[in-house]
């Protein structure tokens, strides 16, 4: 079953603009991921963001979580056309679950970000 | 670049035919998963193994038979599949225990006619 649930489903933007995806999910995490899938290719992990952070910076890419809310956003910075791709957030299953090796995956953003 | 490989990267095969996809990895991770991912949909879980054994099965049709040779080989195997099995079937692992990053393969089209 489909633990996150992204918006928007899809954005478009001009090269040099930022880009802010957000993921909502159901169960207490210990961790929150966000990967990026470009077109018809595997998916890349970006970065991990554990339940007893509220922040986390990697390159242009900015996450926050919101565990009360329980709720995540992506902001990347100064887009570019390469980063256009999908984006999708992940969670392992809820903390009460016996195995927490697997990844949950949201519905995904679709960015396309123009020249 | 990603450290998972996976082959064939396109496959059609027919309705009756049995065909396999095959995954490896070298990174020593002793988790390793098979996803499906339709058109426009996020990845969905089929299987996980933890340390060569079967230790999720999401419900899967047994027309796909996994199976784990050793700690860096991982196969799926396909037979009778339907034209709605045709997706993309991508490979990841993962060392063991919560909060790991899952590393995925670049995926194998599948496209049954």
């Amino acid at each position: 079953s489909q633990q996150g649930e992204e918006d928007p489903q899809a954005l478009s933007i001009q090269e040099g603009e930022n880009a802010t995806m957000n993921c909502s999910y159901k169960t207490s995490i210990n961790n929150l991921q966000w990967y990026r899938q470009n077109s018809g290719r595997g998916l890349v992990h970006l970065i991990l963001i554990r339940s007893n952070e509220r922040e986390k910076h990697s390159g242009r890419l900015r996450v926050t979580l919101d565990t009360s809310k329980k709720s995540s956003s992506l902001l990347i910075t100064a887009s570019r056309a390469a980063d256009t791709a999908s984006y999708f957030c992940a969670t392992p299953p809820g903390l009460s679950s016996g195995s927490a090796r697997q990844l949950t995956f949201g519905s995904g953003t679709q960015l396309t970000v123009l020249p | 670049d990603t450290e998972v490989t996976q082959t064939p990267k396109h496959l059609v095969m027919g309705m009756t035919n049995k065909k396999s996809l095959k995954c490896e990895q070298h990174m020593g991770h002793r988790a390793m998963y098979w996803y499906k991912q339709k058109a426009k949909k996020p990845p969905e879980l089929m299987f996980v193994y933890s340390y060569e054994k079967l230790s999720i099965n999401e419900s899967v049709p047994s027309r796909f038979s996994p199976e784990c040779p050793n700690s860096s080989l991982l196969n799926l195997h396909l037979h009778a599949l339907q034209p709605e099995d045709s997706a993309l079937y991508l490979c990841a692992s993962s060392r063991e225990g919560t909060g790991n990053t899952i590393y995925f393969g670049e995926g194998s089209w599948l496209t049954v006619v």
